[in-house]
């Protein structure tokens, strides 16, 4: 079982905006703004979209946006493209003793 | 061009031991801390190891603690993940994945992965 809870699956329409959550607690999401999300698409290593709760690297669309509220994080893609369907991850700093935690991980569907 | 190349993953049988390493390239690899990260076959990601820049200061997730051990070679530019006591559950692709400078948890480069599958 993850440590971080997320939902199986989350789906849209193009152009629509959809949100994947993520739950922790204070121990990790609610403890501390190192809450990260990566997208996987199927045989592929995973790729960082966001850090830190809502900062994009570089190259990511700003289509892809973070926040937090108290243990839970949430990751929004707006305007929804084809090449968004993939499984997506978040993952959380639990401090010193656990350092990385990640959620079981969320398939979105572009219908 | 920044890359992070895993090798070393195979077939071993339960109760064996495995290195992996990864060799880093493009980057200033001593000022970055590193980890290990599995993925088990249709499975989600799972946090396996971390290592400070200097390779001072480590970290293990529970479900390998006292069986794995992390390691670095700077001068090397390599990271290393020695596997022991080898069990079905760590059957997985591991990735080795480089700590985004300045923040915690966060991975900004990932290498392909190498598949370590346990079975007798």
């Amino acid at each position: 079982q993850s440590a971080l809870t997320q939902p199986p699956s989350a789906s849209g329409s193009p152009g629509q905006s959809v949100t994947i959550s993520c739950t922790g607690t204070s121990s990790d999401i609610g403890g501390y703004n190192y809450v990260s999300w990566y997208q996987q698409h199927p045989g592929k290593a995973p790729k960082l979209m966001i850090y830190e709760v809502t900062k994009r690297p570089s190259g990511v669309p700003d289509r892809f946006s973070g926040s937090k509220s108290g243990n839970t994080a949430s990751l929004t893609v707006s305007g929804l493209q084809a090449e968004d369907e993939a499984d997506y991850y978040c993952s959380s700093y639990a401090g010193s003793k656990k350092f990385g935690v990640f959620g079981g991980g969320t398939k979105l569907t572009v219908l | 061009e920044v890359q992070l190349l895993e090798s070393g993953g195979g077939l071993v049988q339960p109760g064996g031991s495995l290195r992996l390493s990864c060799a880093a390239s493009g980057f200033t690899f001593s000022s970055h801390a590193m980890s290990w990260v599995r993925q088990a076959p249709g499975k989600g990601l799972e946090w396996v190891s971390a290592i400070s820049g200097s390779g001072g200061t480590t970290y293990y997730a529970d479900s390998v603690k006292g069986r794995f051990t992390i390691s670095r070679d700077n001068s090397k530019n390599t990271l290393y993940l020695q596997m022991n006591s080898l069990k079905a559950d760590d059957t997985a692709v591991y990735y080795c994945a480089n700590g985004l400078l300045g923040s915690l948890g966060a991975f900004d480069i990932w290498g392909q992965g190498t598949m370590v599958t346990v079975s007798a």
